[in-house]
């Protein structure tokens, strides 16, 4: 089975500017979660997506939001970029909603962003 | 909220030697997951292995195991045998029983010396 797959590898943008960063989960899995993860450091969770319903959201601001649409795929948006936006994006995806499901995220490749 | 915390920031083993990686973590829940990740340069994000906090016996697959220590929050990665393959970055991570948040520490680089 194929694993996560995330597009594009690398974009490179201008402050101020937008993007969207997309994610296919492993087949069979309904649950998509985000994380940024800067130069040096651990991930940080940003959404998690279960059944095109957001169920859980980290400590990042309201430029930040996704959806999931019903093929269980995401979409990861950030508008009016910042420096501080650089970082590795990660997807990851498993089973269920979580909670005592208990099943393990499977990461995708990653997107690195780099706003100038 | 849960904190995971990786006191070493990198670690050298030469290879086929054993190498313990330490991860602390805090949380006041009884049932919870932990897990650990390696993400080599390519920096695809892999599970190492995973351990569930009601399990008693240490969790183990092929040259990786786990020293968990329930009552201390202190959850190490031992990898014995270490190959050229085994340099990479590696994560502790920790999930609650409820949702699907993974909290991750600072990492620790590997590297393995021939």
């Amino acid at each position: 089975d194929a694993g996560v797959t995330q597009s594009p590898t690398h974009l490179i943008k201008t402050r101020g500017q937008q993007v969207t960063l997309r994610c296919s989960p492993i087949s069979g899995h309904k649950s998509v979660s985000w994380y940024q993860q800067v130069l040096g450091q651990g991930p940080q969770f940003i959404f998690q997506y279960y059944e095109k319903e957001e169920r859980g959201r980290g400590n990042f601001p309201d430029r930040f939001s996704a959806r999931q649409f019903p093929n269980y795929s995401s979409e990861l948006n950030v508008n009016a970029l910042l420096l501080g936006d650089s970082a590795l994006y990660l997807c990851a995806s498993n089973r269920g909603a979580g909670g005592q499901y208990a099943d393990t995220q499977y990461f995708g490749p990653g997107t690195r962003l780099t706003v100038l | 909220a849960q904190t995971v915390t990786q006191s070493q920031p990198e670690m050298s083993v030469q290879e086929a030697e054993t190498v313990t990686l330490s991860c602390t973590y805090d949380t006041s829940e009884s049932d919870y997951y932990l897990f650990w990740y390696k993400q080599p340069p390519s920096r695809q994000m892999i599970l190492v292995i995973r351990q569930e906090a009601y399990k008693q016996q240490n969790a183990t697959e092929n040259r990786f195991s786990v020293n968990f220590q329930k009552a201390a929050k202190s959850f190490s990665l031992k990898i014995s045998d270490s190959q050229l393959g085994d340099a990479a970055m590696y994560f502790c991570a920790y999930r609650s029983e409820y949702g699907n948040k993974l909290v991750f520490g600072a990492g620790t680089i590997l590297r393995v010396k021939s």
